[in-house]
């Protein structure tokens, strides 16, 4: 289709895991986030992309969380030696380029990752 | 104290009833403004941009006072189908770092 994919839909992980999810977004946005929702919460910036270059990772958590975009187009979220907390959805957006948005952020489905 | 702040609800309205949401956002130097919505277990949605002098989308109609740094959502003849959390975006400039509030969930009730 032509929005935003993201895969796998649902992670189970033991604590202590390694997860790694990622994100395909629409054809063509320059801009891509992550966001993590906890339930019941709104979601919470995590990282943001512009083409390849990570412009701002202030969000993330700790130094287990990594987000890459190597080639500008499919983003990787990693989580290293996942906790309990980590249990979240984790939502990818994109959007066209700064120049041309009007600031409508497109939203995947999320990945639901629950740590055991 | 949040960056964006709203209603915690849940607020919930028989059919019909004309329903308003607040939000209340602490950096002034935001530049955007948006309601998105978003239904159980789905991904959030843009509902409407919010613009200075105020506008309308058919039953909805959002507000902006920037002064109070203060943001509305007013919801007319309410459906079944509007029920969802609505939560409250802001942006520092358009295309980067948006900020969401934690959701206001409305129930409409037949």
């Amino acid at each position: 289709g032509a929005g935003v994919s993201q895969s796998p839909r649902y992670k189970v992980a033991k604590r202590g895991q390694d997860v790694a999810l990622r994100c395909d977004p629409i054809s063509g946005h320059v801009s891509l986030f992550w966001y993590q929702q906890a339930l019941g919460q709104g979601p919470e910036f995590l990282t943001y992309f512009q083409n390849e270059a990570q412009l701002d990772k202030s969000g993330l958590p700790s130094d287990r969380f990594f987000a890459e975009r190597p080639e500008g187009s499919v983003s990787t979220l990693k989580i290293q030696r996942t906790q309990q907390e980590d249990s979240a959805v984790y939502l990818c957006a994109s959007s066209p380029d700064r120049g041309r948005s009007t600031g409508e952020l497109f939203f995947g489905e999320g990945s639901r990752l629950t740590v055991l | 104290r949040k960056e964006v702040e709203q209603d915690p609800g849940p607020f919930n309205v028989p059919e019909g009833a004309t329903v308003a949401f607040n939000c209340t956002y602490s950096n002034s130097a935001s530049q955007s403004f948006f309601w998105y919505r978003q239904d159980c277990r789905k991904e959030p949605k843009l509902l409407m941009s919010v613009y200075s002098s105020g506008n309308e989308d058919g039953r909805f109609t959002a507000q902006l006072n920037r002064a109070s740094q203060y943001i509305s959502l007013l919801i007319r003849d309410s459906k079944l189908s509007d029920s969802a959390t609505y939560l409250c975006v802001v942006s520092l400039w358009t295309g980067q770092n948006f900020v969401f509030g934690p959701g206001t969930r409305l129930s409409v009730l037949p």
